[in-house]
């Protein structure tokens, strides 16, 4: 299975500011996406980090608010922008290896005050 | 679309005792299922996955689940519970290896000395 690191590992911010999640993983890997885990709740997907075009989102997720960069094939940044308290979750991203199994990386832990 | 009902958010059993962990799915396409577990304040492990292939998966620490079609159902056993099954267990869904998953809503597992 692939490696998959997060920076931060967590992270408190204030409202209205914006956050980057960097999520590097140590193979090269044609699909990566991103999730958010709300406290206490399950994972939704938040968008597919298409290498090389613009993401693709979910319903109830747009890009001005969580942009994504996928600059090569073992990395990418989320961006929370203009952060509200409701933003306070667990964000993790995903690869697909060759397998076609989803490995997660370890979240990224985020409190918006 | 995929969706994905985990039945009983937390579930309680004795130690030595059977796990049962229910899931079913709903999916207009064969789905490829998966369960994963998180432990506290850590990230998703996969612990089994179907894509297709027997319909009885086995997994990591002596769990395994069953691939019902007519039932749209894939429960996740153990037969033997252990204190360090104490985790919370997620059952996932998507439309192909390359696709972003679908989460169930989580079940929580007690086990009682």
């Amino acid at each position: 299975s692939a490696v998959i690191s997060q920076k931060p590992s967590r992270d408190i911010c204030q409202r209205g500011t914006s956050l980057t999640i960097q999520c590097q993983v140590d193979s090269q890997v044609t699909m990566m996406f991103w999730y958010r885990q709300q406290p206490g709740q399950s994972l939704t997907l938040i968008a597919t980090a298409n290498q090389g075009s613009e993401a693709t989102y979910e319903s109830g997720f747009v890009i001005d608010k969580f942009p994504i960069s996928r600059p090569n094939l073992t990395f990418s940044t989320l961006t929370v922008s203009n952060m509200s308290p409701e933003d306070s979750s667990i964000y993790l991203c995903s690869v697909v290896s060759q397998q076609e199994t989803q490995y997660f990386g370890p979240g990224t832990r985020l409190l918006v005050l | 679309a995929q969706s994905v009902t985990q039945l009983g958010s937390h579930v309680s059993v004795s130690e030595g005792a059977l796990v049962l962990l229910r899931c079913n799915y709903s999916s207009s396409v064969p789905p490829y299922l998966f369960w994963y577990v998180q432990y506290p304040n850590q990230g998703l492990q996969l612990l089994l996955k179907y894509t297709s292939a027997a319909t009885l998966v086995k997994g990591i620490n002596g769990f395994e689940a069953e691939f019902k079609k007519s039932e749209t159902s894939f429960h996740l056993t153990k037969p033997s519970a252990h204190m360090s099954d104490a985790a919370e267990y997620f059952c996932a869904v998507s439309g192909g290896g390359a696709d972003g998953l679908t989460f169930g809503k989580g079940t929580h597992l007690i086990i009682q000395p």
